[in-house]
């Protein structure tokens, strides 16, 4: 089974500080990407990789940066976090562009 | 651009209720279109997918069909159980897209009680 895990479950920031969320996939995927998932919203890209140190902006990539120096570990950094950071982020890999996206159990950030 | 749209919640029914959760999208293109569902605690999981016009794609009791005429693919089950309580993700993704991107409704949170 293909498994996605992600560094924390809940984790608590205050404003100003940086943050980083680590995301590993097992099974030699090409593509990752981290989500943010907000209330009425869905889910929205924020960024994505399709091979090491490449990456591709999504549609909300502000305030954040990403790193992949390997390829089973993509990393999103916020740089200085603020409230509206606030959020369940979750990260997905897939082994090529039309394969499923398999997705890790999320990480819920709150910035005070 | 791409869209998804499909029925706000929450949904509430009763055990072994008939249930439908509506999805319709917008895409300039040829999409493949994805059921995904999120248990409480949990990340997405895919549920079912269809890839062309007509594709029914089904799992776990669960069955929607690609209707490219009325640009829907909506999600139905015959008969719910308490375990299927989860919010569930409508998501299209373009042929050609870039990278493969995913583009999600809103969700639908689905409550079943005994």
């Amino acid at each position: 089974d293909v498994k996605v895990t992600q560094s924390s479950r809940y984790l608590v920031k205050r404003t100003g500080e940086k943050v980083f969320l680590e995301c590993v996939q097992d099974m030699d995927h090409e593509n990752m990407f981290w989500y943010r998932q907000d209330p009425g919203l869905g889910l929205r890209l924020i960024y994505f990789s399709y091979d090491v140190k490449m990456k591709e902006k999504g549609d909300i990539p502000e305030g954040y940066s990403v790193s992949r120096e390997k390829k089973e570990r993509f990393s999103l950094i916020l740089e200085s976090a603020s409230t509206n950071q606030t959020s369940m982020y979750l990260c997905a890999s897939s082994g090529s562009p039309t394969d499923t996206q398999y997705f890790g159990p999320g990480t819920r950030l709150t910035v005070l | 651009g791409n869209s998804v749209t499909q029925m706000e919640g929450p949904v509430t029914l009763s055990e072994e209720a008939f249930l439908t959760i509506n999805c319709t999208y917008t895409a300039t293109g040829y999409p493949s279109l994805f059921w995904y569902v999120q248990y409480p605690g949990e990340g997405l999981q895919l549920l079912l997918k269809a890839t062309k016009a007509d594709d029914k794609g089904s799992n776990k009791g669960f069955e929607a069909t690609y209707r490219k005429e009325t640009t829907s693919f909506h999600l139905e089950k015959g008969s719910v159980q308490v375990s299927d309580s989860a919010v569930y993700f409508c998501a299209l993704r373009e042929l050609g897209g870039s990278q493969g991107n995913l583009i999600f409704g809103k969700g639908t949170k689905l409550s079943v009680k005994p």
